[in-house]
């Protein structure tokens, strides 16, 4: 089955700088990977998703990037924002699982 | 904000005691996932119910049950709380089952969950 991991627990930026949360993932086969926003209080959060057919994915304000050679992926979040502080995980799915998350990133943004 | 609804939002229990969790799926999903997710950690796959009947299970034991209605919705319940227990637990919905080969059906989207509290 897979397992996805994040490199770091906790990351502090400062407001209107980037954000960089990594991810690595264990099953080369793996072909889909999402990434989750959860805010206190509430559920994951869809963010943004890609293919492994893909090396990078844009979306408003955030990029994913896949490297398949090393099974590891990346979401950057340009111009952090206080509304941006929370857990992000990443996710993949697994043969016997719809997705599996690793334990997640905290991210704390600094005025 | 999706469209999946849980409730309660809150749930106060004490061990040894059964407790039934309810969901709705975002409107056009036909499967539901159930997670559970203890504090500072990611959520653990539970089980998914496709078509009233379960479409795979993670690792836990046979007194977590579910059930899926007709109208997609579905609870979880479980039986002779014990302490562990005590977690977030979370409903997502999504357009058909997973290992199908179609990727949509692996995006998850979720409730705000149940907090249960098990004393």
């Amino acid at each position: 089955g897979e397992s996805v991991g994040l490199h770091l627990p906790t990351l502090s930026v400062q407001e209107g700088d980037n954000s960089i949360i990594n991810c690595a993932y264990s099953n080369s086969a793996s072909d889909y990977f999402i990434w989750y926003k959860q805010e206190s209080g509430k559920g994951p959060q869809f963010i943004i998703d890609i293919r492994s057919n893909m090396d990078k994915r844009q979306g408003q304000r955030v990029t994913v990037l896949l490297n398949k050679t090393v099974k590891h992926l990346s979401l950057q979040i340009a111009a952090t924002q206080p509304g941006d502080s929370a857990v992000y995980f990443c996710a993949g799915p697994s043969g016997n699982t719809p997705l599996v998350f690793g334990k997640g990133t905290r991210l704390s943004v600094i005025a | 904000e999706t469209g999946v609804t849980q409730s309660p939002t809150h749930l106060i229990k004490t061990r040894g005691q059964q407790v039934t969790l309810r969901c709705s799926s975002q409107s056009g999903h036909n499967t539901v996932s159930w997670y559970q997710q203890a504090l500072g950690q990611g959520p653990q796959f539970i089980f998914q119910y496709y078509r009233e009947e379960e479409n795979g299970r993670g690792n836990f034991p046979p007194r977590f049950s579910g059930l899926q209605f007709p109208n997609y919705s579905s609870e979880l319940n479980v039986n002779a709380l014990e302490l562990d227990d005590s977690a977030l637990y979370l409903c997502a919905s999504s357009l058909g089952p997973f290992g199908t080969g179609k990727l949509t059906n692996e995006k998850l989207f979720f409730g705000s969950g149940t907090q249960l509290s098990v004393l």
